[in-house]
This record gives structure tokens, sequence and C-alpha cells, in this order.
């Protein structure tokens, strides 16, 4: 069975200050994928980034960027120079694949970070 | 576009009454998911189609029924609403490079 744990329930940053959030898996299959997704207080979820199984390369963009290792089943999301409006709770996820190799889209997701950035 | 919408957004039901949550995307997207998060926690796969007329279970199917008559629309039935089925509800479809788009979530509460 997949799971996804999110070891820290809550942080607490001031602003400008860097902040990394831990995720770390376990699956049984070759091919998958991680996710991370954003709930702010609002409560809608919006999409941040999809990385598959086979692509260990780390990704940046803008403020954020996120490490994937294989080797330690982990996906850490950074963010640098915290601001207010980071605030949110942040889901890491897992998929499954298919037999062709794409993501099936049925998501485990891990409880959540919750992250208050103050002013 | 609208993307994903679902209503209603609140809701309160007796136990033992029934109801069905409505979601529907604009974006043509084959793939649609019901989730339902609890205070504190991640979200569950409850219900999942992959097209019109093709709907499978996820993790935490029991109370629920589910059906997909067109692309656009994936409605979610409670059928004698438990006290346990108070919840978030968030209708997600699934865009081409596998990211979900999730509706703003319906809240329940059934006492």
């Amino acid at each position: 069975a997949q799971k996804v744990t999110q070891a820290q329930t809550e942080i607490s940053v001031v602003e400008k200050e860097d902040v990394t959030l831990d995720c770390v898996y376990e699956t049984r299959d070759t091919t998958y994928y991680l996710f991370w997704y954003k709930q702010p207080p609002s409560g809608e979820l919006v999409f941040l980034i999809r990385r598959n199984s086979f692509d260990e390369q780390n990704e940046i963009s803008g403020r954020y960027s996120w490490n994937f290792q294989k080797s330690t089943s982990s996906f850490n999301f950074t963010i640098t120079a915290s601001q207010v409006v980071d605030s949110a709770v942040y889901f890491c996820a897992l998929s499954e694949a298919s037999a062709g190799g794409t993501s099936y889209g049925k998501l485990t997701f891990g409880q959540g970070t919750i992250l208050t950035v103050h002013p | 576009n609208a993307g994903v919408t679902q209503t209603p957004k609140f809701r309160i039901l007796k136990i033992g009454q029934s109801m069905t949550l409505q979601c529907t995307q604009d974006m043509n997207h084959n793939y649609m998911y019901w989730y339902r998060q609890d205070p504190g926690m991640g979200l569950k796969l409850i219900y999942y189609s992959v097209g019109a007329g093709i709907t499978d279970k996820g993790e935490v199917p029991n109370g629920y029924n589910v059906s997909r008559s067109t692309t656009e629309d994936f409605p979610l039935r409670l059928e004698l609403a438990a006290p346990s089925q108070t919840s978030v509800y968030f209708c997600a479809s699934e865009g081409l490079e596998n990211e979900q788009y999730f509706g703003p979530g319906t809240r329940l509460t059934v006492t």
C-alpha cells in the first residue's frame, strides 16, 4: 500500500525566513508520481508541482524549490524568503502509474503541514 | 472557464437523510475524482471516473454512490447520512499533465 508521511504538523516562521517542508513516501511501484498542493485559508486546493519517479532533477520555480531523492524516498519542498501569503496547509501526494506509465491520478495524500508566516 | 464547480457550498443533514453533491467541470477532462477531507487530515479518495459511464471505488467508498452520464458532471450521492460522513467534500478533474483541478468544496455536517 502507498503511504505519504508529512512529519511536520505545523511550522511557524517569520517573513523572509526560508522554510523546508518534508515529505517521505512509501510505495512498491517502480513508476509513480509525486505532487505538492497548497490549501490556503480560503479552502481550495492549488496544484504546485508534479514529479515522476524517473526524474530526480531538482526543480526551482521562483521562490519555490523541490528536492526529490529516491534513495531516501523523500520529496521535500523549500520556500525561500517566505511571505505572509505563503501561509497555508501544504499537502504532499503520491499516485501510482498505469501500465502505460501515466499517472492514474488516484492520489494518496499526506496529512499536511500547516505553515504560518508571521509579518 | 469556470473550472470545477460544486454545489452546495454548505449543507446540514439529519441522520438518515440523503442528498446529492453536484460537481461539474468545463475543461473536457475525462478523469474526475471525489475526495473527503476530515479535520486536520489529508484527502481520501471516495470514487473516481475515467470517463462517461465508467466509475470505480476509491479508498473510502462505503455509504456513497456516483454516476457519470456525461463528461462534465460527476455527482456524489449520500444515502442514509451518518455522523461519520461529516466532512468537507472535494471534487476534482485531471488535466493533461496529471495535475488535478479542485472545486471549492462542500462542507457537510450530519447531526
